[in-house]
């Protein structure tokens, strides 16, 4: 079973900021695969990035998601106010079919 | 454009089994690379996902609840429906359905509903 370990729990940083979050994988994974999701309070998940690297649609490129086998990063050049929020990572799989990793919370320092 | 929304009850008596529709628009649950699934958030805690339904009616569930979950699909109505029976107060969560694609997203979850919130209290 693939277990999704992200860090770090919380990042306190500024506006203008770069931020990097991390998660890991317990195996190695398929790139095209793991994606990243931002959640705001209250709201559904939006996703950021699907197969690692791409970006949904209408998602700034701000957003950039790189790795690959257990180690992948998201990456947010210069945060921008909306940009505070929790982030998870995400894998699609054979046992379990979904897994989320527990979440990185991005808070304005 | 693709729209889901969640509907079932806010409050289940723990034992009981709980029935969540979701009813979709902007996409057929026919077309080959689709599916729909199920992923709850307990307040304040992470994503959980329980389930997923493919265009082919192949089903996959969370190997920790499957023995509880059952996911099904009405094509005609545009709607998929989720059952888990035996509710707990740890259950109590927000229930969100997502669309998922292959080709579009890789089978992560590109649309999703606003989400329900089910509480498990007698």
């Amino acid at each position: 079973e693939i277990v999704l370990t992200q860090s770090p729990g919380t990042l306190s940083l500024s506006p203008g900021e770069r931020a990097t979050l991390s998660c890991r994988a317990s195996q190695i994974v398929t790139s095209s695969y793991l994606a990243w999701y931002q959640q705001k309070p209250g709201q559904a998940p939006r996703l950021l990035i699907y197969g690692a690297s791409s970006r949904a649609t209408g998602i700034p490129d701000r957003f950039s998601g790189s790795g690959s086998g257990t180690d992948f990063t998201l990456t947010i050049s210069r945060l921008e106010p909306e940009d505070f929020a929790v982030y998870y990572c995400q894998h699609y799989g054979s046992s379990p079919t979904y897994t989320f990793g527990q979440g990185t919370k991005l808070e304005i320092k | 454009q693709i729209t889901l929304k969640e509907s079932g009850p806010t409050l289940v008596k723990p034992t009981q089994t709980l029935t969540l529709t979701c009813t979709f628009s902007g996409f057929s649950l026919s077309t080959s690379g689709v599916g729909v699934g199920w992923i709850r958030q307990p307040p304040g805690k992470a994503l959980e996902w329980l389930a997923l339904i493919y265009w082919d009616d192949d089903k996959r569930y969370s190997p920790s609840l499957k023995s509880r979950l059952t996911i099904t699909k009405d094509t005609s109505k545009n709607q998929v429906v989720l059952t888990m029976t035996n509710m707990d107060p740890v259950d109590t969560a927000t229930y969100y359905c997502a669309h998922s694609s292959r080709v579009n997203s890789g089978w992560s979850f590109d649309y999703w509903g606003q989400g329900t919130l089910v509480t498990v209290s007698s």
